[in-house]
Formats: C-alpha cells, sequence, structure tokens
C-alpha cells in the first residue's frame, strides 16, 4: 500500500538539542510539505518542497530545517534555535500540479521538551 | 485577510442526524480546489472530500457532501447520519491553481456526536 511514513512516533529533545524527524512516501508525489499544530489549534506550514533539491519556507521556518536529496523522502530538522519545539508535527505530499490534488498525510511525530 | 474561515470552534450533533460544517474562503483565483479533512484524536489527517471550483454539482462521498455556494465563497461539509466515530476535528483547506504550492487550511471545527 502506498503512503506517508513518519518516524518516530514521539520523541524527546533535550535542550540544546537537535533533532530529526523523518518523512519518507511512496505515492511518487512530487510535493512535500510540513506542519507544526499545537493543540487545539490548526496546521502551519514550516516548509514545502516541490522537487528534488529545493524546498523553500513557509509561514514559521525559523527554528527548523530541511533536506530534499530524494524524491521519496523530506527530513525535518528541529535545532536548538527553535525554542518551543513541543507540538505535532504532520508531513504531507501531493502530486505537484493542479488545483484538484489533496495532501495525503502521515501519521504524525510527537515532539517534546525534556 | 484569512483564505479559510471556519466559524465554529466546536459543535454537538446526535447520533444518527445530520451536521453542517461551515467553511468560507477568500480567493481571486479562477480555478480552485476545496477539500475537507477529519483529524480523529490520534492525529492522522484523513481526506473526506474534494469540490472544485468549475464542479456543478455538490460532491458526495457516502455520508458527506460538500454543500458549495461559489457566489457565496463558502464550502459547507454535510454529514448524514452521525455515527460516534465521527467525532473529530474537521478542516477545510483550499488550493489554488496559480499558487499551487500550497494549502491553506482553516482553523477547524471539533465535532462532537452524542450518544
Amino acid at each position: 500500500d502506498g503512503g506517508i511514513t513518519q518516524s518516530p512516533k514521539y520523541l524527546f529533545r533535550k535542550e540544546g538539542q537537535n533533532v530529526t524527524l523523518s518523512c519518507e512516501q511512496n505515492l511518487n508525489h512530487d510535493a512535500m510539505y510540513w506542519y507544526r499544530q499545537d493543540p487545539g489549534q490548526g496546521l502551519r506550514l514550516i516548509y514545502y518542497s516541490q522537487i528534488v533539491n529545493d524546498f523553500q519556507k513557509g509561514d514559521i521556518a525559523e527554528g527548523y530545517s530541511v533536506s530534499r536529496e530524494k524524491k521519496e523522502s523530506f527530513p525535518l530538522t528541529v535545532t536548538s534555535a527553535q525554542k518551543n519545539p513541543t507540538a505535532f508535527y504532520l508531513c504531507a505530499s501531493s502530486r505537484g500540479q493542479g488545483s484538484n490534488q489533496p495532501q495525503h498525510f502521515g501519521d504524525g511525530t510527537r515532539l517534546s521538551i525534556l | 485577510a484569512q483564505k479559510i474561515t471556519q466559524t465554529q470552534p466546536g459543535m454537538f450533533v446526535q447520533e444518527k442526524e445530520a451536521v453542517t460544517l461551515d467553511c468560507t474562503y477568500d480567493t481571486s483565483d479562477p480555478s480552485y480546489g476545496l477539500f475537507w479533512y477529519k483529524q480523529p484524536s490520534s492525529g492522522e489527517m484523513i481526506f473526506l472530500i474534494y469540490q472544485g471550483s468549475y464542479d456543478q454539482q455538490n460532491a458526495t462521498e457516502g455520508r458527506y457532501s460538500l454543500n458549495f455556494q461559489k457566489a457565496r465563497k463558502s464550502a459547507n461539509l454535510v454529514i448524514s447520519a452521525s455515527q460516534l466515530g465521527d467525532s473529530a476535528m474537521y478542516f477545510c483547506a483550499m488550493r489554488e491553481v496559480y499558487n499551487f504550492n500550497k494549502f491553506y487550511f482553516g482553523s477547524g471545527t471539533k465535532l462532537n456526536v452524542k450518544p
């Protein structure tokens, strides 16, 4: 079955530590996205990528970094510069163009501060 | 201005009754897509239904239908015969043809189905 796999499901970060969240898709989608969701809130876009080796900042990119070395993979690093990283992180993918293409989501990673 | 507005933070519905979740949008693109997602307490986002701006008929998917009123820029989700498993957060989203890189999400509506 095609889908999006996020790992780990739960992640704990110590002060001053960088952590990386994994996102892999086998849907052959061109576009991939990272969102942050705080409790009871909507989704906020962190980064997105339309093609390999290219990505753009979303609305809340500060304190985060990404890479897109392979079409299937779009890892997100939460750096020590992100002072309030506790949140639920969702990865998504979609076909590149066309307003009729939905996003498909992974199951998310819950990140907490130790 | 907000691209997607969901004005109902929370709603209750009795099991087996129908419920309408409101969504209004703002765009000047000639072509766009509207989507509804369900997010249960476990966190995953489940795609429910899609409506294209040029579609003449309202979209339907099983118990879900979309009441699309283009002139009013509204795309309300109707859930018929509510079930306990429908209790979740529901998000309305939009994708524009000229800015297809981004999806715009509303703030969500939390639906509680009462037995």
